[in-house]
Parts: C-alpha cells; sequence; structure tokens
C-alpha cells in the first residue's frame, strides 16, 4: 500500500540551487496537488493539477514551477532556491477535483535552504 | 483574512480528560473535511461532513458540521496519548470543487 510516495525525504540546498521534488501516487486518482508546510501558516495550495495535462496555481506559486508527468507523477521544481522556500511539501493525490474527495497525502519532503 | 479560524491553536491535556476544537468562519460551505496529522507524517483524513446539523462518530470523536455550515466542531471523549497530533479542518477552496484550503489547526497533546 505505496499511496502517495515523495522523494527525497529530507534535502539542504543552498541559495540559487535548483531542485526538482518528485511525487507519485499509485491510486489511479485524477487529481493532484502541492502544498508547503510552515510552521503557524498551516498548509497552503502551491500547485494543482485537477487532471492529466493540466496544472493551476495555488495560492503560493511563485517561485516554483510544475509538470503533470502523467496520470502518476506530479513534480515540484524550484529554480533558484531562496531562504523563505525553507519548507516542509507535501503532494497529495484525489480521485476528482471535487472537494468532498478525500485528499492522501505523502510523508513529505523536508527541505532547507541556506 | 484568514477563510478557516480554529481554535484553539495549542492544547495539552491529560489522558482521559475531554476536550473540544473549532473550525469557524463567516463563509458557508459545501463540505468541510477533518485531518489529523502526526509528527513526521502527513495529514490522514477523518471525515467529510456535507449536510448542515450532521453528527459523525468516529470511535471516541464526534464531528459536527454547524446548521448553517459556516462552521464545525471536533469533541474527543476521554483523550489517550493517541489522539496527539494536528487537527486540520479544510473547505472547498473555490466553492467549485478545485481544491481544498487548510485553517492552521490545533495542536493536541495528550500526555498519560
Amino acid at each position: 500500500n505505496a499511496g502517495v510516495t515523495q522523494t527525497p525525504k529530507f534535502q539542504v540546498l543552498k541559495t540559487g540551487q535548483s531542485m526538482t521534488l518528485q511525487c507519485a501516487q499509485d491510486m489511479n486518482h485524477n487529481s493532484m496537488y502541492w502544498y508547503r508546510q510552515d510552521p503557524g501558516m498551516g498548509l497552503r495550495l502551491i500547485y494543482y493539477s485537477a487532471s492529466e495535462g493540466t496544472t493551476d496555481k495555488g495560492e503560493v506559486p511563485n517561485g516554483y514551477n510544475v509538470s503533470r508527468l502523467n496520470k502518476r507523477e506530479f513534480s515540484l521544481r524550484l529554480e533558484s532556491a531562496a531562504p523563505s522556500q525553507t519548507s516542509v511539501y507535501f503532494c497529495a493525490s484525489s480521485e476528482s477535483r471535487y472537494s468532498n474527495q478525500p485528499q492522501h497525502f505523502g510523508d513529505g519532503t523536508r527541505l532547507s535552504i541556506l | 483574512t484568514q477563510l478557516l479560524e480554529q481554535s484553539p491553536q495549542f492544547l495539552s491535556i491529560q489522558e482521559g480528560e475531554n476536550l473540544t476544537v473549532y473550525c469557524n468562519s463567516s463563509s458557508v460551505f459545501s463540505s468541510l473535511q477533518w485531518y489529523r496529522q502526526e509528527p513526521g507524517e502527513g495529514p490522514v483524513l477523518l471525515v467529510t461532513v456535507v449536510t448542515g446539523g450532521e453528527v459523525k462518530k468516529l470511535k471516541r470523536l464526534t464531528f459536527q458540521f454547524g446548521d448553517a455550515r459556516k462552521d464545525s466542531s471536533l469533541h474527543i471523549t476521554a483523550a489517550q496519548p493517541g489522539d496527539t497530533g494536528l487537527y486540520l479542518c479544510a473547505v472547498d477552496r473555490y466553492q467549485a470543487g478545485t481544491a481544498l484550503i487548510f485553517g492552521k489547526g490545533t495542536t493536541l497533546s495528550v500526555s498519560s
């Protein structure tokens, strides 16, 4: 029962470096999401993909890009990392884009930007 | 302005005590979800409520959706250390079924 798998689990970057966070789900879900979680800020949506071939901005998209590679995989790219992007990043998936559908989360990537 | 206000922000209690946490908004929602997040893990869905006044029970956890569908509460009876975690409520972000917006959560610590 893999569910949603995120890699890597931990990463330390220097300011200005680039990196791609990987996410894959094995539940045949149509919709996928990227969130960041910061102390006192809750979960904030970065980007989402309602279905394969589509992506849309969420609440905090600046500094990030995404790719819905196929139905299973949704990656998040930091082109030029900044200390403000230090956070825990969560990928999630759901059967459809409708809000009453449960979202299934990975265990997160803990990213530090020095 | 935060769409969802969760209270209290932190709660520290002894095993066996009862507690209630709240999720409030001035907006009306078609549905509301509650998640629990344990340290080092992603959130896990506990329940979805969709009808005003609805009450759902999950073992010692009781969830209620307000009659006007603007707020919700989570009541835990006889809390146990295993209930420790971050409790998050979430609603439809754009009222059109595209993504969720989460409250900041209530951090619960239950000590034995």
